[in-house]
């Protein structure tokens, strides 16, 4: 089955104790992005990755990293969280140009406390 | 800069009643995608249309519907005979046609519950 494969779905940690969610797909699409998701903003753009090794900021990468070594694989790092992270994260991927259109994977809840 | 605007932040309705959810937004660009999303509590998001720029025609997909006004960078959503199942949250999206980036702008969302 074609898919998004996020995880984990729910974690609740400490201020500045890092952390890794992991995305991962198996339909060999080249474009990979996060977002987040809060209350009456919608979803807002982290970081994207266009292929393997080109990743590029979206319009709120601070207090993020990602990696993009492999195609399938784009894990969001949270190096120090801190409580204003707190979110609902999307990955999601896509194939390049001419095939708009998302697939995402199921959300991570992340609670920093 | 783009921007996506949902003014209806919650609305309810009967089953079987037809409702229609309001979008617009903003840009100076002429290519581009314009979409339509549904988030139920599961929180998974699932696309329920997708309209181009350049195409003049509505989209339909089964109940749903599109009114695509361009001029008026409008591009609002009807759910004809509304189910208990339609209940999510509808976000309306857009992206544009850039080879830099595939970012989708979405709006706040709109809260839509069916009652039985």
């Amino acid at each position: 089955e074609a898919q998004v494969t996020q995880n984990p779905r729910y974690l609740i940690t400490v201020t500045g104790k890092k952390l890794t969610v992991t995305c991962s797909q198996n339909m060999n699409h080249e474009y990979m992005s996060w977002y987040r998701q809060d209350p009456g903003l919608g979803l807002r753009q982290i970081y994207y990755s266009m292929n393997v090794e080109v990743t590029d900021k979206g319009d709120v990468p601070e207090g993020y990293k990602v990696s993009r070594k492999e195609k399938r694989n784009f894990p969001l790092i949270l190096e120090s969280p801190s409580p204003n992270q707190t979110s609902l994260y999307f990955c999601a991927s896509s194939m390049n140009w001419g095939a708009p259109g998302y697939t995402f994977g199921s959300g991570t809840r992340l609670t920093v406390v | 800069a783009q921007t996506v605007t949902q003014s209806q932040p919650e609305m309810s309705v009967q089953e079987a009643e037809t409702v229609t959810l309001s979008c617009t937004y903003d840009t100076s660009e002429n290519n581009y995608y314009l979409f339509w999303y549904k988030q139920p509590p599961s929180r998974q998001m699932i696309l329920v249309i997708r309209q181009e720029a350049y195409k003049q025609q509505n989209a339909t997909e089964n109940r749903f519907s599109v009114n695509f006004q361009k001029a008026a960078k409008s591009f609002s959503l009807k759910i004809s005979d509304s189910q208990l199942g339609d209940t999510a949250m509808y976000f309306c999206a857009f992206m544009l046609l850039t080879r830099s980036n595939y970012q989708l702008i979405w709006g706040a969302g709109t809260k839509l519950i069916i009652k039985p």
